[in-house]
């Protein structure tokens, strides 16, 4: 199947920096990622849907100026956390879409922790 | 999207096959069943997808029910690795997925 990655796979900053995190496919042009929150012992939540040459369309209660999302090319989306709290430590998730089937494919994640 | 209900856990034999339910009883003709597992601290894996037909992969099979009201996902010879949390998602494909609670399935040797 196809693939895409990230990084850093894991991160750990201070409180109140900013922290960005890169999903690319590899193998495929992807007009369409999408990212992911998970915390402890919970399924992933939808954070935002990230289109290529357009904004970002965040699901509800998610901070679209704290959770910058950038997808200035086909196979790249990057996720910036702006001033990182402790609370914002979790596991971030990406995915893209597959145009040819439709079929989404993850990332293997990014472990951030704010201290 | 259509809601999905998963049992919680499941345990099975290595070497058996492992059935895991899925309910998904709003279902609406468009919509098709997607099956994803996680890893522990993995992002999470395609498995199978299917629409009314049954399906089957090199990974599993899908067997949906004729009203598609539900569906089980079958790993024929379950290993150790295969332990993982299973998600069944309902979707129109080409969307957002939705992930709910999953099924935590535990391969014991």
């Amino acid at each position: 199947g196809a693939v895409v990655s990230q990084h850093p796979s894991r991160v750990i900053c201070k409180s109140g920096t900013s922290v960005k995190i890169e999903c690319r496919s590899l193998d495929f042009q992807a007009t369409t990622m999408f990212w992911y929150r998970q915390f402890p012992k919970q399924s992933l939540m939808l954070m935002a849907t990230s289109n290529e040459g357009s904004k970002a369309t965040y699901e509800q209660g998610v901070e679209k100026d704290k959770f910058l999302i950038n997808h200035a090319s086909l196979t790249l989306s990057t996720l910036t956390v702006t001033s990182a709290h402790p609370e914002d430590s979790s596991f971030y998730i990406c995915s893209a879409r597959s145009p040819a089937s439709a079929e989404q494919y993850f990332g293997p994640g990014t472990r951030l922790t704010v201290t | 999207d259509a809601k999905t209900t998963q049992p919680t856990s499941m345990d099975c034999a290595e070497g058996r096959a492992a059935n895991l339910p899925c309910n998904h009883s709003t279902i609406s003709g468009n919509e098709y069943v997607y099956w994803y597992r996680q890893i522990h601290s993995q992002g999470p894996q395609y498995i199978i997808h299917g629409l009314k037909n049954n399906e089957t992969n090199e990974m599993a099979s899908l067997i949906i029910t004729e009203d598609r009201k539900s569906s089980t996902l079958i790993l024929p010879h379950a290993t150790l690795r295969d332990t993982a949390v299973y998600y069944c998602i309902v979707n129109k494909g080409a969307q957002k997925l939705v992930f709910g609670q999953g099924t935590r399935l535990t391969i014991n040797p």
